[in-house]
């Protein structure tokens, strides 16, 4: 039972272009959210997080939406560089949860220079 | 380098030895977190530790794992009798508990074990 997904496997975008990864979950429970981002060889690292009150929040170049009714967020990266080239997973958590997070398995997304 | 180190970085072993991995978190992070990943998939929570204490295991960390947080510092995962579905990335992480981001992790290298 998979409680966050992410339907897109990959993603490929033109260097300067909108990169939208996309994430739906399926329990009410979750109150934040965080995109995390891996590189090869590496352990994924925090990019960006949402709180269940918000419906946005923005960081630089990256922007995470938030749509509870529809129980699903996306993260914009506008523009895209080559070096945002990686893995990134989509979580979830919640206080009843003890903050442990519960992930996606994950989009790569190439940005071709 | 004051991040979280994993060791070894990568483990072979045959089917039937035990093996462990040790994880060092941050030193001011009173919570460790220790997920597997498999291919094409994001991590999954195994247990976690707020100082000594485990408060809690997944129902994916059978009798054959234990893990240990002795003082609070480092951490070990222990598999016993390894069988080839163990083969994996374990990733070990820590977070300060109280006072930083929901979720917000910090996340080593992992370590990789390939049961042959």
């Amino acid at each position: 039972d998979q409680q966050v997904k992410q339907n897109s496997p990959s993603l490929s975008v033109q260097e300067g272009r909108i990169s939208i990864l996309n994430c739906d979950y399926t329990n009410s429970m979750f109150d934040y959210f965080l995109w995390y981002k891996k590189y090869p060889a590496e352990g994924p690292t925090f990019l960006i997080s949402i709180s269940s009150i918000k419906d946005k929040n923005e960081d630089g170049r990256f922007t995470v939406f938030l749509n509870k009714s529809a129980k699903h967020l996306s993260l914009h990266i506008v523009p895209s560089q080559p070096g945002d080239s990686a893995v990134y997973f989509c979580a979830a958590t919640s206080m009843e949860y003890g903050n442990k997070l519960v992930f996606g398995a994950g989009t790569i997304l190439r940005v071709k220079s | 380098d004051t991040g979280v180190s994993q060791d070894p970085r990568h483990k072979i072993t045959k089917r039937g030895q035990n093996v462990t991995f040790r994880c060092d978190p941050i030193s001011e992070h009173n919570r460790l977190y220790w997920y597997r990943q498999t291919l094409g998939q994001g991590p999954e929570f195994l247990t976690y530790f707020q100082n000594e204490a485990q408060l809690e295991k997944s129902r994916l960390l059978s009798d054959r794992f234990s893990a240990e947080r002795p003082k609070g510092s480092f951490s070990t995962l222990e598999i016993q009798r390894t069988e080839q579905g163990d083969s994996a990335m374990y990733l070990c992480a820590s977070s300060r508990g109280s006072g930083g981001l929901p979720g917000e992790l910090f996340f080593g290298e992992g370590s990789r074990l390939t049961v042959l």
